[in-house]
């Protein structure tokens, strides 16, 4: 089955400064690469989305890149605030038919003021 | 619109015992998808229902059941409960039409096994 790496566990920045947040997966097949963040004790919430036949996406401060070659995506995060602290979840859904998404263990963000 | 609702939001029970979770799903989605959640991980799939019937499941024991209704709500039953039962316990909704890949999260329903 797939398998999703992310890294770093913990990312700890100054508000201001960007931040990247990798995964790879196993998966050739994989066609789906959606990114969620969940605040402490709340529900995780899709922030962004990739399909494989694209290779960049931007949505204001985050970006989504892929790299189907190498198996990797990435999350940016440009000009980081203190509300974008929380745990990021990297997610590949392999192909196949499959509508279940592998996630990653996911990465503590801490944006220090 | 409502989204994705659970019940109850915490919970404890004593090893041994049985337990039944509930979602509702958002408006208009008809798939359920239920993951486990440890401290410190990330989601792991449990199974998803659709039409009634589980569509898939991932790498968990029988005692983990589950079961969707007619108006696409499911629930979730865990029997035997053992102390690595303890999760927080969310359900997902998605479509089966269009960009069925998106899931919309419930907040969730933490089990504690005791």
């Amino acid at each position: 089955g797939e398998n999703v790496e992310q890294h770093p566990s913990t990312l700890s920045v100054q508000e201001g400064d960007s931040a990247v947040i990798k995964c790879t997966y196993s998966d050739s097949a994989s066609n789906y690469f959606p990114w969620y963040k969940q605040e402490l004790g709340k529900r995780p919430q899709l922030i962004i989305d990739i399909r494989s036949n694209v290779g960049e996406k931007k949505d204001q401060r985050i970006a989504v890149t892929l790299n189907k070659t190498a198996k990797h995506f990435s999350l940016h995060i440009t000009e980081t605030q203190p509300e974008d602290s929380a745990v990021y979840f990297c997610a590949a859904l392999p192909g196949g038919g499959s509508y279940i998404p592998t996630f990653g263990r996911g990465t503590s963000l801490i944006v220090h003021p | 619109d409502a989204g994705v609702t659970q019940s109850p939001t915490h919970l404890i029970k004593t090893r041994g015992q049985q337990v039944t979770l509930r979602c509702s799903p958002k408006s208009g989605h008809d798939t359920v998808s239920w993951y486990q959640q440890a401290l410190g991980q990330g989601p792991q799939f449990i199974f998803q229902y659709y039409e009634e019937e589980e569509r898939q499941r991932g790498n968990f024991p029988d005692r983990f059941s589950g079961h969707q209704f007619p108006n696409y709500s499911s629930e979730l039953n865990v029997n035997a409960l053992l102390l690595g039962d303890s999760a927080l316990y969310l359900c997902a909704s998605s479509t089966n039409r269009g960009s069925n890949e998106k899931l919309f999260f419930g907040s969730g329903t933490q089990l504690s096994v005791l």
